[in-house]
């Protein structure tokens, strides 16, 4: 199983709603990531979780709430988001941390959100 | 000025050329990655380098550490190619580092 799975694919909410996006890999991979895509821009870092820790958080509003159950799983809890939130969630792993060069990135299809 | 550029920004090509897409960088790294994004989002990692030259089907990454500076290759281009081609480097901790990617058509 070399897959990064992503649900939802497509998630619409409310600006007072409360939603999860989920985040599963079953490679034994010990770095799992977070990343915000923008239309036509890159995507840009939000969280790093390596060996289940939160290793790296750039400076994301407190709206966005990352979780770690376990090696295989990665939550992204969302709460009171605005409109300029909507964008393309991706959701990433590797066996190591990315900066090395053990760290090939597998990717999730990404969720796509859209905030009302 | 970016610590990775990436050129062409728009590549338009005919289906059976040769393709190339260049990154340079202005940090010390650690690995390059070359990364596939389709319109629908989702993202395919194609190459992770850190030395040298890779190669996979019609694909080839090179990396010349000293001049900071990798290419992407794609032979005998297909209209399936068509997507945007990213590169991203490995700087500190487990940040990587995006260009703002190339955006590859190739018509039949």
């Amino acid at each position: 199983d070399t897959e990064v799975t992503q649900t939802p694919k497509h998630l619409v909410m409310g600006m007072t709603n409360k939603k999860s996006l989920k985040c599963e890999q079953h490679m034994g991979h010990r770095a799992m990531y977070w990343y915000k895509q923008k239309a036509k821009k890159p995507p840009e870092l939000m969280f790093v979780y390596s060996y289940e820790k939160l290793s790296i958080n750039e400076s994301v509003p407190s709206r966005f709430s990352p979780e770690c159950p376990n090696s295989s799983l990665l939550n992204l809890h969302l709460h009171a988001l605005q409109p300029e939130d909507s964008a393309l969630y991706l959701c990433a792993s590797s066996p190591l941390p990315a900066s090395g060069p053990s760290g090939e990135l597998f990717f999730g299809e990404g969720s796509r959100l859209t905030v009302l | 000025k970016n610590e990775v550029e990436q050129s062409p920004q728009n590549l338009t090509a005919q289906e059976g050329e040769f393709i190339t897409i260049n990154c340079s960088y202005s940090v010390g790294i650690s690995a390059l990655h070359w990364l596939q994004q389709h319109p629908g989002g989702d993202i395919v990692s194609l190459f992770m380098l850190s030395s040298g030259k890779k190669k996979h089907g019609r694909l080839i990454a090179t990396i010349n550490i000293q001049e900071k500076h990798s290419s992407l290759h794609i032979t005998a281009s297909h209209p399936r190619d068509s997507a945007v081609y990213i590169c991203a480097v490995g700087t500190s901790g487990s940040r990587l580092t995006f260009g703002e990617g190339t955006q590859l058509t190739v018509n039949p």
